[in-house]
């Protein structure tokens, strides 16, 4: 049982450049996330997918983009990588929006140079 | 809004000795409580919770009690061990408009020696 898949592990960027983190999940959950963590900032909300179909901003949305592909895939796009977005990335699900356990992937380390 | 508030860290501590990890929270509404633990190299995954006022959620000895009226969840284990060294993470999650939205502390990072 896979659960969250997240890919790249690892990326490097220059600045301006763009990248898709690809996100999928195997449980048949309906909500999808998109978070970054930061040193002493904790993990903090980009975007969400409260079901398929749907998207909506989180806490720190600028300078991204998402896309709900199916129920499965969430992706996160950077249009023009900027050294802010140096940071990890994780992708988390939870069967209904309702349902408060998240399941996390193992993250994508981004720097932007 | 929402926010979480955790002990700074990082906790360094000798094998058996007693872990406390401070939690406070705000919130709008009456949310459910959780800690997450992250090993190196690993994403986030759910320790313990609780979802209601004087529920105690436990796991793997470690235990953590919603206290109402103090807006706390501390977490605590009698004896630690060197593979509880990790980075431990109190959220919350509101069930009022804002369900499915969770709100992370900035994480304490747990190392213990031999």
């Amino acid at each position: 049982n896979a659960g969250v898949t997240q890919t790249p592990k690892f990326q490097v960027l220059k600045t301006g450049q763009s990248m898709t983190l690809q996100c999928a999940q195997d449980m048949n959950h309906n909500s999808m996330y998109w978070y970054r963590q930061d040193p002493g900032m904790g993990l903090r909300l980009i975007y969400y997918s409260a079901s398929e179909g749907t998207t909506d901003k989180g806490e720190v949305p600028n300078g991204y983009n998402v896309s709900r592909l199916n129920k499965r895939e969430f992706s996160l796009r950077l249009e023009s990588a900027a050294p802010s977005q140096t940071s990890v990335y994780f992708c988390a699900s939870r069967r209904t929006f309702g349902e408060e356990k998240l399941f996390f992937g193992s993250g994508t380390q981004l720097s932007v140079l | 809004g929402n926010s979480v508030t955790q002990m700074e860290g990082p906790v360094t501590l000798s094998e058996e000795a007693f872990l406390t990890i401070n939690c406070t929270y705000t919130a709008t509404g009456y949310p459910s409580l959780f800690w997450y633990v992250q090993y190196p190299g690993e994403g986030l995954q759910l320790l313990l919770k609780a979802t209601k006022a004087d529920d105690k959620g436990s796991n793997k000895g470690f235990e953590a009690t919603y206290r109402k009226e103090t807006t706390s969840f501390h977490l605590e284990k009698g004896s630690v061990q060197v593979s509880d060294s990790a980075v431990y993470f109190c959220a919350l999650s509101d069930r009022g408009t804002n369900a499915g939205k969770s709100t992370f502390g900035d994480g304490t990072t747990l190392t213990v020696k031999p």
